[in-house]
């Protein structure tokens, strides 16, 4: 099972809105609404984000959403913080019960 | 409070085993499905292989199948990994994760245990 293909960099300035698209196939993300994502800080463990593509566990800020299209998902992060500044990772449910994440992206916020 | 707290990495030689656990608590721990999910240090995130909540269904990953084993006691609140014939692409940190029912996410994660294989 290949990585999904994410970018490996995003920057933007504080309260710009920026998007991390995360690609698959349709044996992964085109093919369930099963992709979720994942933030993670140096050091840290990931954090649950978004699942189900654009559904948000409770805490998290409705600065975040998610979408999917065909066999490409999509994170924003809108009125961006100092705080957003780690490594993001998509993860999608994918044929015969395994799951795939994606190979990660940095955003920087300048 | 949810709490996943995973131990037994070290450094083991190549051809090697180890025995990974992690003790959760704060939540019903037979009612999640468990992963265990590794990152080779400085990279992404790879699923490594899956347990449902009884324990009666597991999967892996190819590049782990045949030589890992995931279990669980529900009794204990516990989920392990059984390693053996390590090799040095093995060398990652391992966190275990859970999800409620069979949720298809990574509702929480523990800190992580790294497991180095080098001779």
């Amino acid at each position: 099972q290949s990585a999904l293909t994410q970018p490996a960099s995003v920057s933007g300035s504080p309260g710009q809105s920026i998007t991390i698209s995360c690609t698959g196939t349709s044996s992964d993300v085109g093919g369930y609404d099963y992709v979720s994502w994942y933030q993670q800080h140096p050091g840290k463990a990931p954090k649950l984000m978004i699942y189900v593509v654009s559904n948000r566990p409770s805490g998290v800020s409705n600065r975040f959403s998610g979408s999917k299209s065909g066999n490409t998902a999509s994170l924003t992060i809108s009125g961006l913080q100092a705080e957003d500044e780690a490594d993001y990772y998509c993860s999608s449910y994918a044929s015969s019960s395994t799951f795939v994440f994606g190979t990660g992206t940095k955003v920087t916020v300048l | 409070e949810v709490q996943l707290v995973e131990s037994g990495g070290g450094l083991v030689q190549p051809g090697g085993s180890l025995r990974l656990s992690c003790a959760a608590s704060g939540f019903t721990f037979s009612r999640y499905w468990m992963h265990w999910v590794r990152q080779d240090p400085g990279k992404g995130l790879v699923w490594v292989s899956l347990i449902n909540s009884d324990g009666s269904s597991t999967n892996y990953a190819d590049s782990v199948k045949g030589r890992f084993t995931i279990s669980r006691d529900n009794a204990k609140n516990t989920l392990y990994l059984q390693m053996n014939s390590l090799r040095a692409e093995d060398t990652a940190v391992y966190y275990c994760a859970s999800s409620y029912g069979s949720g298809k996410h990574f509702d929480y994660w523990g800190q992580g245990t790294l497991v180095t294989v080098s001779s």
